[in-house]
């Protein structure tokens, strides 16, 4: 069964700086992994999809990564704004369940 | 392309009654989902259709939880008698069946207080 697990679960920076969240899957028979944003109470904004194939994708201050063979993946955000404040989800599709499986969550502060 | 739509985006409602949620995918997209999120924790899957089949519901409450989604399109979620415990939002998201390596696309949800 494949388990999604993100760390840390909050994290508070001032604005200007450059961080990474992580996020890591237990079952690396994946299709692809896909970034999500999410605003308080609201839905899923996808922002990045790695197929297996890949190692990375940026899109503007954003770049994630992927090692499927040690079950990982990062998500960097370059000068962090406070706009950029809201939960970051990771999910995997694939694996055994032909499922996607999301994790529990970064919750991003941005101080300005 | 317009995007997953969903109604209502919030309903407060007290325990033992029923409510039901609406979505619209993307048109085209075969695959359609919904998930429950609870505060705190990531978005959990509740059931899958593809075209207007049933593919998994397996983590769908079946004694209270009811799903439908008519002609392959649009798709409802109904609870009743609901429980405090339903309280979360609820995600649709669809994908295209011949593209599903390219990712799901979500609705902005429905954000459901039981009190």
């Amino acid at each position: 069964k494949q388990e999604v697990t993100q760390i840390p679960a909050a994290l508070s920076v001032p604005e200007g700086e450059n961080l990474v969240l992580n996020c890591s899957f237990t079952d690396s028979a994946i299709y692809n992994l896909q970034w999500f944003r999410q605003d308080p109470g609201k839905g899923l904004t996808s922002l990045l999809l790695i197929q297996s194939s890949q190692r990375e994708q940026t899109s503007g201050r954003l770049n994630a990564s992927l090692d499927k063979s040690s079950g990982r993946s990062t998500l960097y955000i370059a000068a962090s704004q406070p706009g950029d404040s809201a939960t970051y989800l990771c999910a995997t599709y694939g694996g055994a369940t032909n499922k996607l499986i999301f994790g529990t969550g970064t919750l991003l502060a941005v101080q300005p | 392309e317009a995007g997953v739509a969903q109604s209502p985006r919030y309903k407060i409602i007290e325990k033992r009654q029923s409510v039901a949620f609406w979505c619209n995918p993307i048109s085209g997209h075969a695959t359609l989902y919904w998930y429950q999120q609870i505060l705190g924790q990531g978005p959990k899957l509740l059931i899958q259709f593809q075209n207007n089949g049933v593919v998994d519901d397996s983590q769908l409450p079946k004694d209270r939880f009811s799903a439908e989604r008519l002609k392959g399109v649009d798709s409802t979620l109904k609870i009743q008698p609901a429980k405090l415990e339903d309280s979360a939002v609820y995600l649709c998201a669809s994908s295209s069946l011949s593209r599903m390596n390219y990712g799901y696309t979500f609705g902005s949800g429905t954000r459901l207080t039981v009190v």
